[in-house]
């Protein structure tokens, strides 16, 4: 089955510096890979995604790259804001979603 | 916007106890989804349902579990015997399509805590 892994568990960053974070995968037959954002005690929310045939994709502050032969993808979060500050996961969908362990981001303010 | 709701939000039962945990999905959405997650973990996949059936489970998903759509609406998981490590926030998710590759969307979650 597919394995996803995710780096780093944790990240903190000043406000207004960049976050990312990496995730790679292990089934070639993935080929969708969305990312959530979970608030404290909240359910995940999608907050971008991108496809096997797209490299990148940017909507405003976030973007998602895919390097599909290498097998990663990665959220990058620009201009960072205290409100940013969730735990991400990422996933990967091949017969299953399969998610990452999960990235607790801290912005300070 | 539409959204997934859960019942009840939180569920507390002892242990041998037979739990069900009800979602009613978007309502023009097809494939239904259940995630556990355990406190502090990451979420994992339970198990799919589309057109009456399931779809995939995961090695998570064994005899103790069942899903069932009773009705046009509400998409039930039911674990029959509780252990105490069923203890976790269960997710409900559906999407439009699995093989158009559309966003699931998930619903709040139900806390179950098994004592």
């Amino acid at each position: 089955g597919e394995n996803v892994e995710q780096h780093p568990s944790t990240l903190s960053v000043q406000e207004g510096d960049s976050a990312v974070i990496k995730c790679t995968y292990s089934d070639s037959a993935s080929n969708y890979f969305p990312w959530y954002k979970q608030e404290l005690g909240k359910r995940p929310q999608l907050i971008i995604d991108i496809r096997s045939n797209v490299g990148e994709k940017k909507d405003q502050r976030i973007a998602v790259t895919l390097n599909k032969t290498a097998k990663h993808f990665s959220l990058h979060i620009t201009e960072t804001q205290p409100e940013d500050s969730a735990v991400y996961f990422c996933a990967a969908r091949g017969n299953q979603f399969y998610f990452g362990t999960g990235t607790s981001l801290t912005v300070i303010p | 916007e539409p959204e997934v709701t859960q019942t009840p939000s939180h569920q507390v039962t002892q242990m041998g106890q037979e739990v069900i945990l009800r979602c009613v999905p978007i309502s023009n959405h097809l494939y239904f989804y259940w995630y556990r997650q355990i406190l502090g973990q990451k979420v994992e996949f339970l198990v799919s349902f589309y057109n009456n059936e399931i779809s995939e489970k995961s090695e998570i998903f064994d005899d103790q579990f069942s899903v069932e759509r009773p009705d046009g609406s509400n998409f039930t998981l039911k674990i029959r015997s509780t252990k105490l490590e069923d203890s976790a926030m269960y997710f409900c998710a559906s999407s439009k399509s699995r093989d158009r590759i559309n966003e699931q969307y998930f619903g709040p979650g139900t806390r179950l805590t098994v004592t």
